[in-house]
């Protein structure tokens, strides 16, 4: 079974310009998950679909990321303009079902951004 | 509201040793407790997790853990430390509601030869 794949995996970019990555999640999953993870700390979730319909994004500073899954499929992450302090990796996973429980959340390779 | 607390950013012992990674949680309602590991340049990968089934939970690479409640812990163990444990070790947490998984700040785990 293909995991959660994720590009590019490196992206270098200065501060004010745009970028954005992309996410596959595992066949069948219904729930779709970016999280960002700052180094030193855990990852912390930005954004959750279920479907194509937005579960959660309570978390996403939407003044300049946005997200979107199209299709319920694939999903596209964006930051516009970018900050020196979005230079974290950005995960993305996935997962069968949402409404809590003990679901597994499997998760991409991750990208690692760098904002000079 | 859901939080994780990892006692350690840091552990380092040596091959063959006990490992002990320490995670306290907090949650409103019955926790779902889970512990991932990352290896450089990965994503994370399941561990274990706790679904209330049993309080004492076994996970994948002879890692295990156990829940208390009283003591709102869910520390994870492995008795014999390899090289090839060498990693990030995560605990989350997850209440009832949406989906949401709540991070720790994470333990570096070290294994000397």
């Amino acid at each position: 079974e293909a995991g959660v794949a994720q590009s590019p995996r490196y992206k270098i970019i200065e501060k004010r310009q745009s970028v954005a990555f992309w996410c596959n999640p595992i066949s069948g999953h219904a729930t779709l998950y970016w999280y960002q993870q700052i180094l030193g700390q855990g990852p912390k979730l930005l954004i959750q679909f279920q479907n194509n319909g937005v579960v959660d994004d309570s978390q996403l500073p939407k003044d300049r990321f946005s997200a979107e899954r199209l299709k319920g499929v694939d999903s596209t992450l964006k930051i516009q303009p970018a900050k020196l302090e979005d230079s974290a990796v950005y995960l993305c996973a996935s997962s069968l079902q949402t409404s809590g429980g003990a679901d597994t959340q499997y998760f991409g390779p991750g990208t690692r951004l760098t904002v000079l | 509201a859901q939080s994780v607390t990892q006692l350690g950013s840091h552990v380092s012992v040596s091959e063959g040793a006990l490992v002990l990674l320490r995670c306290n949680y907090s949650s409103s309602v019955p926790p779902y407790l889970f512990w991932y590991v990352q290896y450089p340049n990965q994503g994370l990968q399941l561990l274990l997790k706790y679904t209330s089934a049993a309080t004492l939970v076994k996970g994948i690479n002879g890692f295990e853990a156990e829940f208390k409640k009283s003591e709102t812990s869910f520390h994870l163990t492995k008795p014999s430390a390899h090289m090839s444990d060498a990693a990030e070790y995560f605990c989350a947490v997850r209440g009832s509601t949406l989906g949401r998984l709540y991070f720790g700040r994470g333990t570096q785990l070290t294994v000397w030869p």
